[in-house]
């Protein structure tokens, strides 16, 4: 069974720090997404990373693919409160998508 | 365009009980999925539907049938409700058929969700 664990799971940060979010797996995954999730949505793509050891900026958000393509993070520089949500790293697996735990980011004028 | 919708937003249902849950696209979009989302788990995969006329389980599809009703829409449905089925129901859809649930790599684009509660 193909598993991926986030950590932290929950994340309470003051606006302007820096933060990174794990997702972490020992399968290989031929393709990682990251989406974003506010209360009452539903999840939205941010970004979907491909060849091991890639990184991929979206603004103030760097997205790292691990080079053996077991893991990936997310780091979001100089935090906003429009950050905040649910943030869920999913990989692609054999015939589906498996989506990580989840971590859940605060971040507070 | 709307995108995906989902109906109802909200429902209770007492054990036991049936009800289906809607979800339709405008996207043109060949495969359409259900999820659900618990705490702590992310989401799982209960039923997909490759392409038009054709479904398949998932990773949780004990206790729900799905049917595709046509190319914009995709219900769920839960003929003896239980408690274990509290969650909140995603339904998504991507554009690319193929093999499985993932053919392809396309973005897969989620409706709101239905938020259910089984006493």
């Amino acid at each position: 069974t193909q598993l991926l664990e986030q950590s932290p799971q929950f994340l309470s940060i003051q606006e302007g720090e820096n933060l990174t979010v794990y997702c972490n797996s020992s399968s290989v995954f031929s393709s990682l997404q990251w989406y974003r999730q506010e209360p009452g949505e539903g999840p939205v793509l941010l970004v979907t990373v491909v060849t091991g050891g890639e990184v991929k900026k979206l603004k103030r958000l760097t997205f790292q693919f691990g080079d053996a393509r077991k893991d990936s993070s997310l780091h979001i520089t100089a935090a906003q409160p429009g950050d905040t949500g649910l943030y869920l790293c999913a990989g692609r697996g054999t015939d589906k998508l498996i989506f990580g735990t989840g971590t859940r980011l605060q971040v507070f004028p | 365009n709307a995108g995906v919708t989902q109906t109802p937003k909200f429902q209770v249902l007492k054990t036991g009980q049936s009800m289906t849950l809607q979800c339709a696209q405008d996207m043109n979009h060949n495969s359409m999925y259900w999820y659900r989302q618990d705490p702590g788990m992310g989401l799982r995969l209960i039923y997909y539907s490759a392409s038009e006329g054709t479904t398949d389980k998932g990773e949780v599809p004990n206790g729900y049938n799905v049917s595709r009703l046509n190319k914009r829409e995709f219900s769920l449905r839960l003929e003896s409700a239980a408690p274990s089925q509290t969650s909140v129901y995603f339904c998504a859809t991507k554009r690319a058929g193929g093999t499985g649930a993932m053919g392809g790599t396309d973005t897969q684009y989620f409706g709101p969700g239905t938020r259910l509660t089984v006493l």
